[in-house]
């Protein structure tokens, strides 16, 4: 079935550094996507989303990229703080969707 | 403030016993849906609900039940019959159903005694 998945399980950077978080999807009706953001022992929290008619949309301190030709979507953090420690979730839907189709999650570690 | 409440944080359950989820949300929204979260996993959809007096089985609808009498509230019944019950459970809202944005409780965490 289709499915939407991460390239890397964790990922560790200084502080300071631009983080990037991928994500794979194999659905090529989908045609929203977003990120989210989940505390341990806590809900996801919304960070951005992103449409299939833009390729790029800007938020504070965070990018989301779409390649829809590789169906590829990328999350980017500038100036990664430790309170950005956490695990991020792609997911994505279609029109004809009823919910979103999370991915596995990435963890990301920033060390000081 | 407008959100989701979950209750209880912490929930046990004995063999044989049927346990229900709350979840509450004041964003007056349309759709709710429930999760199941597994650790190191994604989440997967046990239900969710358009509108008020009615609801659709997700991905993993097998021994969980659901109920949708007001608009605000959302209650999961884990029943005897779902085998491995012990997991992270999270309620979430939107606006209407459809791609957009879900907004989440803060989960229960549910484990078999």
């Amino acid at each position: 079935g289709e499915s939407v998945g991460l390239h890397l399980p964790t990922l560790s950077v200084q502080e300071g550094d631009n983080s990037i978080i991928n994500c794979a999807y194999s659905n090529s009706a989908s045609d929203y996507f977003i990120w989210y953001k989940q505390e341990s022992g806590k809900g996801p929290q919304f960070i951005i989303d992103i449409r299939s008619n833009m390729d790029k949309r800007q938020g504070q301190r965070v990018t989301v990229l779409l390649n829809k030709t590789v169906k590829h979507l990328s999350l980017q953090i500038a100036a990664t703080q430790p309170g950005d420690s956490a695990v991020y979730f792609c997911a994505e839907s279609s029109n004809s969707g009823y919910a979103l189709n999370f991915g596995k999650g990435t963890s990301l570690l920033v060390t000081p | 403030d407008g959100g989701i409440t979950q209750s209880p944080k912490y929930l046990f359950r004995k063999e044989g016993q049927n346990v229900t989820l709350s979840c509450e949300q004041n964003l007056n929204h349309d759709a709710m849906y429930w999760y199941r979260q597994d650790p190191g996993q994604g989440l997967r959809l046990i239900y969710y609900s358009q509108i008020v007096n009615d609801f659709q089985k997700g991905d993993i609808a097998e021994g969980y039940s659901v109920s949708r009498e007001k608009k605000e509230s959302f209650p999961l019944t884990v029943t005897s019959a779902q085998k491995n019950p012990t997991a992270f459970y999270l309620c979430a809202s939107s606006i209407k159903q459809g791609p957009q944005p879900q907004h989440f409780g803060d989960g229960t965490r549910l484990s078999i005694l």
